[in-house]
């Protein structure tokens, strides 16, 4: 299958700071990437849909100032989480498909994201 | 929106036994219904997944069947293995925005000797 790539696999910072999490296709275009986050013993809960070239759609209750959602091009979305919060500590995940409707869903590896 | 159930959250058989997950879904329009095992700080992966056009599907030791009358589909595991153990999710899909998927609670199989 196709192989999708998230950088970093984990990383740790200090409260009030940003951080930027990667989510590439590798060998296939995605017009459309998916933001998740997993927190323990949980399910994936998807945060926001990213379209190349434009602005990402965010599902209900998730802060789009907070969580900054860029897809400049077809193969690279990123996620920043600015202003980070013990709370915000979790399991960031994304998945990208290409342009076909109900077509399987490739995963990156994952983002433990730890504030401290 | 679409909602998703889930049912067992955890499931212990013996090796060799068959475990069987269950799942609902309430929006009628959903269409496509993927199966991921995930261990534990990995990544989802795809084992089966399911189109509405069908009513089972199969894929050695894994099956998925639907039905959409009932708006519920399953998963099944045969001849179950100690490496069958880890996180399984339904999860379902529809029209409008690419394939967004939404995904059930979750079910802790653990498959013991």
């Amino acid at each position: 299958g196709a192989v999708v790539s998230q950088h970093p696999s984990r990383v740790i910072c200090k409260s009030g700071t940003s951080v930027k999490i990667e989510c590439r296709s590798l060998d296939f275009q995605a017009t459309t990437m998916f933001w998740y986050r997993q927190f323990p013993k949980q399910s994936l809960m998807l945060m926001a849909t990213s379209n190349e070239g434009s602005k990402a759609t965010y599902e209900q209750g998730v802060e789009k100032d907070k969580f900054l959602i860029n897809h400049a091009s077809l193969t690279l979305s990123t996620l920043t989480v600015t202003s980070a919060h013990p709370e915000d500590s979790s399991f960031y995940i994304c998945s990208a498909q290409s342009g076909q409707v109900n077509t399987e869903a490739f995963f990156g590896q994952g983002t433990r994201l730890t504030v401290v | 929106g679409e909602n998703v159930e889930q049912h067992p959250s955890t499931l212990s058989v013996q090796e060799g036994d068959s475990a069987v997950i269950k799942c609902t879904y309430s929006d009628s329009a959903s269409n496509y219904f993927p199966w991921y095992k995930q261990e534990l700080g990995k990544r989802p992966q795809l084992i089966i997944d399911i189109r509405s056009n069908v009513g089972e599907k199969k894929d050695q030791r894994i099956a998925v069947t639907l039905n959409k009358t009932a708006k519920h589909f399953s998963l099944h595991i045969t001849e179950t293995q100690p490496e069958d153990s880890a996180v399984y999710f339904c999860a379902a899909s529809g029209t409008g925005t690419a394939s967004k998927l939404t995904f059930g609670t979750g079910t802790r199989l653990q498959v013991t000797l």
